[in-house]
């Protein structure tokens, strides 16, 4: 039973181009949403997130968009950058609760 | 500000013998997460702690994994005996809040 989805297992942009990663969840009872990113043999680092009282919170070139009705949040990375390239993993809370529930991650791949 | 740290980063084993991993969290960080990530899968929460007291423990195999945190800092997770399905990696996190900070984790491969 998967609670959070990530339909992409991978991506690939142009440097310079928008990246947008997708990420759908079931559980109506989520409240908060973060974005993780991952690089090969490191622990995900956090890179933004997002409460369920907003639909869009932005930092620098990464913007996180909330769909409530539609149970889905986008992360956007514009302009995407090579070093960009790595694992992102969606993940949500419920109820303040510290418990956080992961997606499979989106691997991206951003050429030169 | 240093980060979370574990150790070690790798292990191999064979199965049914027993390993254990060792993290120590950001300072000051009271909540203290053990993950286990399979190759293709999201980290999936073993146990929580709060302090030194266990707030979630319900995703834990405890016939075979086991973990304290006896001072309310440093943790460890034992596996004992391990089976070919517990290659994966082992990520400790720490957080003051929702915000998690993951350390490097630890890569199990039983054999």
């Amino acid at each position: 039973d998967q609670q959070v989805k990530q339909n992409s297992p991978s991506l690939s942009v142009q440097e310079g181009r928008i990246s947008i990663l997708n990420c759908d969840y079931t559980n109506s009872m989520f409240d908060y949403f973060l974005w993780y990113k991952k690089y090969p043999a490191e622990g995900p680092t956090f890179l933004i997130s997002i409460s369920s009282i907003k639909d869009k919170n932005e930092d620098g070139r990464f913007t996180v968009f909330l769909n409530k009705s539609a149970k889905h949040l986008s992360l956007h990375i514009v302009p995407s950058q090579p070093g960009d390239s790595a694992v992102y993993f969606c993940a949500a809370s419920a109820g303040g609760s510290e418990k956080l529930v992961f997606g499979k991650g989106t691997k991206l791949t951003v050429n030169p | 500000e240093a980060g979370v740290a574990q150790s070690p980063r790798y292990k191999i084993i064979e199965k049914r013998q027993s390993v254990a991993f060792w993290c120590n969290p950001i300072s000051g960080h009271a909540t203290l997460y053990w993950y286990q990530q399979i190759l293709g899968q999201g980290p999936k929460l073993l146990i929580q702690f709060q302090n030194n007291g266990v707030v979630d423990d319900s995703q834990l195999p405890k016939d075979r994994f086991s973990a304290e945190r006896l001072k309310g800092v440093d943790s460890t997770l034992k596996i004992q005996p391990a089976k070919l399905e517990d290659s994966a990696v082992y990520l400790c996190a720490s957080s003051t809040g929702v915000d998690q900070y993951f350390g490097a984790g630890t890569r199990l491969s039983v054999l």
